[in-house]
């Protein structure tokens, strides 16, 4: 089993330019969700989803949408990069039993 | 709502020396806990997490940490650091109940360093 797969592992953007993070699962797990982390600040919730079709904003949603059409995918769009979203992302499953799963991250830079 | 504060964002110890990383938290409903570790450019690993039952929970690593409902703490601690345990340690809450459902919400980090 793979876990959480998140693609890709870096990126580059320049501002204004748009691009989307994936995240796939195959825990079939219902909750996913995405954070950033940034030195100082821990990791905070952008985006979150407790099924499919059904999605709700973090701590830190400004700048970011996300969907989420099946069990297994939920991608993190930005729709135009900004330097303040260099960050780390990362994706994460909840599912009982199992607690949290986490990605192996995606380190964007906006330049 | 739930938060969480981690004490000192920088802890350095010498070899062998006891680690000890500070975490409270709040929390409206009874809370889940967790510690997590962060070595450098990799993913976050999970060392220990408290749900219910015995408050002395223990991990990975010869790590453990205490439930102390009275004080909202849940210390980090290991007897005898060792070099590999360098790295950047996350405490987190989750509420068991209420509209927090599945939230993990994380403290700011401690970097741990650990001298020879």
């Amino acid at each position: 089993n793979a876990g959480v797969t998140q693609t890709p592992k870096f990126q580059v953007l320049k501002t204004g330019q748009s691009m989307t993070l994936q995240c796939a699962q195959d825990m079939n797990h219902e909750y996913m969700s995405w954070y950033r982390q940034d030195p100082g600040m821990g990791l905070r919730l952008i985006h979150y989803s407790v099924g499919a079709g059904i999605t709700d904003q973090g701590e830190v949603p400004n700048g970011y949408n996300v969907s989420r059409s099946t069990t297994e995918d939920f991608p993190l769009r930005l729709l135009s990069a900004a330097p303040s979203q260099t960050s780390v992302y990362f994706c994460a499953t909840w599912g009982q039993g199992f607690g949290y799963t986490f990605g192996s991250g995606t380190r964007l830079t906006v330049v | 709502a739930q938060s969480v504060t981690q004490l000192g964002s920088h802890v350095s110890v010498s070899e062998g020396a006891l680690v000890l990383l500070r975490c409270n938290y709040s929390s409206s409903v009874p809370p889940y806990l967790f510690w997590y570790v962060q070595y450098p450019n990799q993913g976050l690993q999970l060392l220990l997490k408290y749900t219910t039952g015995a408050t002395l929970v223990k991990g990975i690593n010869g790590f453990e940490a205490e439930f102390k409902k009275s004080e909202t703490s849940f210390h980090l601690t290991k007897p005898s650091a060792h070099m590999s345990d360098a790295a950047e340690y996350f405490c987190a809450v989750r509420s068991a109940g209420g509209t927090s459902y599945g939230k993990l919400t994380f403290g700011q980090g401690t970097i741990l360093t650990v001298h020879p």
